[in-house]
């Protein structure tokens, strides 16, 4: 398997512009979660979906950000508008089902940069 | 709210040397205790985990104890090479329910030849 794959891996915008940042999870995986990392906060969880239902998204920063898992293959985490602030690495994982296993395998992660 | 807290910030060892980190957390409902190692460029990978039914695991030179009275677990890496050199996060979850991972603020290891 490919594992967690994330696009793009780095990215540069603008203050107010809309960012997208994609997964795809491993494939006959269950669950789905997005990290934001900073050197200030850690690794921090932002939300995270079962089956593709959200299931907790009190990580999720403000209204700026939103994040959608349409089928069991993909993710995205929008944020619009983006601010410096939002400049982070984001990390994707998934999960089998917790019968399986426990474990979370992370994306590459992508590295966003707002100027 | 859940926190974890872990120490040191940043090791730095001799290698051949142990290298211990320690984590305490706060919510008594977790029972699914996880160690990732991360190095510069990449994303967290699962290098041991335990569960709180078990109080210790070992694979070849890592091992991890779960003491649950007192709410803490180690990470314990014996005969340390320099390809250990990484940030190291413990993380803590009610691993069946749902799986949010609360993680430890993360311990920079140094492992110098």
């Amino acid at each position: 398997d490919a594992g967690v794959i994330q696009s793009p891996r780095h990215e540069v915008t603008e203050m107010g512009q809309e960012v997208t940042l994609r997964c795809k999870p491993i494939s006959g995986h269950n669950s789905l979660f997005w990290y934001r990392q900073t050197m200030m906060r850690g690794l921090e969880l932002l939300i995270y979906f079962n089956n593709n239902v959200p299931i907790d998204d009190s990580g999720m920063p403000e209204d700026r950000f939103s994040a959608k898992m349409p089928n069991a293959s993909f993710s995205t985490l929008k944020i619009q508008p983006s601010e410096p602030r939002d400049s982070a690495v984001y990390f994707c994982a998934s999960r089998p089902h917790p019968d399986r296993s426990y474990e979370q395998y992370f994306g590459p992660g992508t590295r966003l940069t707002v100027t | 709210g859940e926190n974890v807290e872990q120490h040191p910030s940043t090791l730095s060892v001799q290698e051949g040397d142990s290298a211990v980190i320690k984590c305490t957390y706060s919510d008594s409902a977790s029972n699914y205790f996880p160690w990732y190692k991360q190095e510069l460029g990449k994303g967290p990978q699962l290098i041991i985990d335990i569960r709180s039914n078990v109080g210790e695991k070992k694979d070849q030179r890592i091992a991890v104890t779960l003491n649950k009275t007192a709410k803490h677990f180690s990470l314990h890496i014996t005969e340390t090479q320099p390809e250990d050199s990484a940030v190291y996060f413990c993380a803590a979850s009610r691993g069946s329910q749902g799986g949010k991972l609360i993680f430890g603020q993360g311990t920079e290891l140094s492992v110098k030849p």
